[in-house]
């Protein structure tokens, strides 16, 4: 099936650094790819969605400045949490839709996810 | 808006015992999906099982098996003679349209403990 990759898996940073995560579509173009927060314990919530060629929509609260998502390529999109803090410590998780997946628009792939800690 | 509503926080069952994790949503789109995942200690969400609304045949799948009723907005899982290796929080989903197109809502996560 199709394989969603995410780099790196885990990232400790300093308080201040800026951190990048890459989110690849290995086997399929995702025209759509979705940003994902996962506090311990806690459920996932949607951070952004992220459109190819176009600016990532934001869920409400999630600070655009501070979490900037770029999606350049059908198969690459990226999640740079800037001027990081201890309270954004979380798990990201992406994921992306197949749009010819023959299962139309429900079909998401999650990568594994990156545990972030920001010291 | 949409809502996934998992009331069971925590439930802890012995081993070959079966155990059903309830899930209740909500929505006013007339097509949606429904999920399950598993999240185990790694983190990554494995796919369990996905449901359309229009589409209420229950499922089974080996021990897994998923009662969707539309009447009562619930799409719940039970497995039977459950196992260890079961142990996990899971996750039931909803995927609706929404302003700017299909978003997926995760509940708050049922965690799973088998004991041997």
């Amino acid at each position: 099936g199709a394989v969603v990759s995410q780099h790196p898996s885990r990232v400790i940073c300093k308080s201040g650094t800026s951190v990048k995560i890459e989110c690849r579509s290995l086997d399929f173009q995702a025209t759509t790819m979705f940003w994902y927060r996962q506090f311990p314990k806690q459920s996932l919530m949607l951070m952004a969605t992220s459109n190819e060629g176009s600016k990532a929509t934001y869920e409400q609260g999630v600070e655009k400045d501070k979490f900037l998502i770029n999606h350049a390529s059908l198969t690459l999109s990226t999640l740079t949490v800037t001027s990081a803090h201890p309270e954004d410590s979380s798990f990201y998780i992406c994921s992306a839709r197949d749009p010819f997946s023959g299962r139309r628009t429900d079909t998401q792939y999650f990568g594994p996810g990156t545990r972030l800690t920001v010291l | 808006a949409q809502k996934v509503t998992q009331a069971q926080t925590e439930i802890s069952v012995v081993e070959k015992e079966d155990v059903t994790l309830d899930c209740v949503y909500e929505t006013r789109d007339t097509t949606y999906y429904l999920f399950w995942y598993k999240q185990p200690p790694s983190g990554e969400l494995v796919f369990l099982i996905r449901r359309n609304s229009f589409d209420e045949q229950n499922e089974i799948s080996g021990r897994y098996s998923w009662n969707f009723q539309k009447s009562t907005s619930s799409f719940n899982f039970t497995i039977t003679a459950s196992q260890v290796v079961d142990s996990a929080v899971y996750f039931c989903a909803l995927t609706a349209f929404e302003t700017g197109g299909f978003k997926t809502i995760f509940g708050a996560g049922t965690r799973l403990f088998v004991k041997a």
